[in-house]
């Protein structure tokens, strides 16, 4: 079944403890990326990524890293995540780069920074 | 610079009942897609379907359909005869070609409450 994948799904933890949500697809998409959902706000890209080994930033970048090592894998790292980046979190693929094709979205990961 | 805004935040009906979500954007490029996502209760995201620039037919999906007006740049949805399984939030979004990374602007969201 194609799909994007991510774990966790939920996650509390505290300020300051790194941590890694990983994310990956099985539909050989080129381009993958990162939105985090608040309320009232709706959904905004954190960062993106149109190949292997190159990703950029997106609307809201800070306190956030992400890699680009495999096709497949998108992990987003938070090295020292702070209440402000309690958030629902999607990642996203989609098939080369064009603006055209739609992305596929994963379950979403749910965290909690206290 | 680009923005979508869905100004209905949250619309309650009963079943049965039409329903139109309505969607503006804005935009200087002169190709451009324009996307709308239902989020249900269980939390995914789920495409329902996408329009270019260069195509203003409506279409019409079931009980969807969609009204594309590049002359007042709406992009409106329309449920008819709701159920309650359409309960949900529905996003719109803006993807334009030429912008870097041609990420997905989303509108924040219209709840819809279809109650039975």
């Amino acid at each position: 079944e194609a799909q994007v994948t991510q774990n966790p799904r939920y996650l509390i933890t505290v300020t300051g403890k790194k941590l890694t949500v990983t994310c990956s697809q099985n539909m050989n998409h080129e381009y993958m990326s990162w939105y985090r959902q608040d309320p009232g706000l709706g959904l905004r890209q954190i960062y993106y990524s149109m190949n292997v080994e190159v990703t950029d930033k997106g609307d809201v970048p800070e306190g956030y890293k992400v890699s680009r090592k495999e096709k497949r894998n998108f992990p987003l790292i938070l090295e020292s995540p702070s209440p402000n980046q309690t958030s629902l979190y999607f990642c996203a693929s989609r098939k080369g780069g064009r603006a055209y094709n739609e992305q596929f979205f994963g379950p979403g990961t749910r965290l909690t920074v206290l | 610079a680009q923005k979508v805004t869905q100004a209905q935040t949250e619309i309650s009906v009963v079943e049965k009942e039409d329903v139109t979500l309505d969607c503006v954007y804005e935009t200087r490029d002169t190709t451009y897609y324009l996307f709308w996502y239902k989020q249900p209760p269980s939390g995914e995201l789920v495409f329902l379907i996408r329009r270019n620039s260069f195509d203003e037919q409506n279409e019409i999906s079931g009980r969807y359909s969609w009204n594309f007006q590049k002359s007042t740049s709406s992009f409106n949805f329309t449920i008819t005869a709701s159920q309650v399984v359409d309960s949900a939030v529905y996003f719109c979004a803006l993807s334009e070609a030429n912008q870097a990374g041609t990420a997905l602007i989303f509108g924040k969201g219209t709840t819809l409450s279809v109650s039975s």
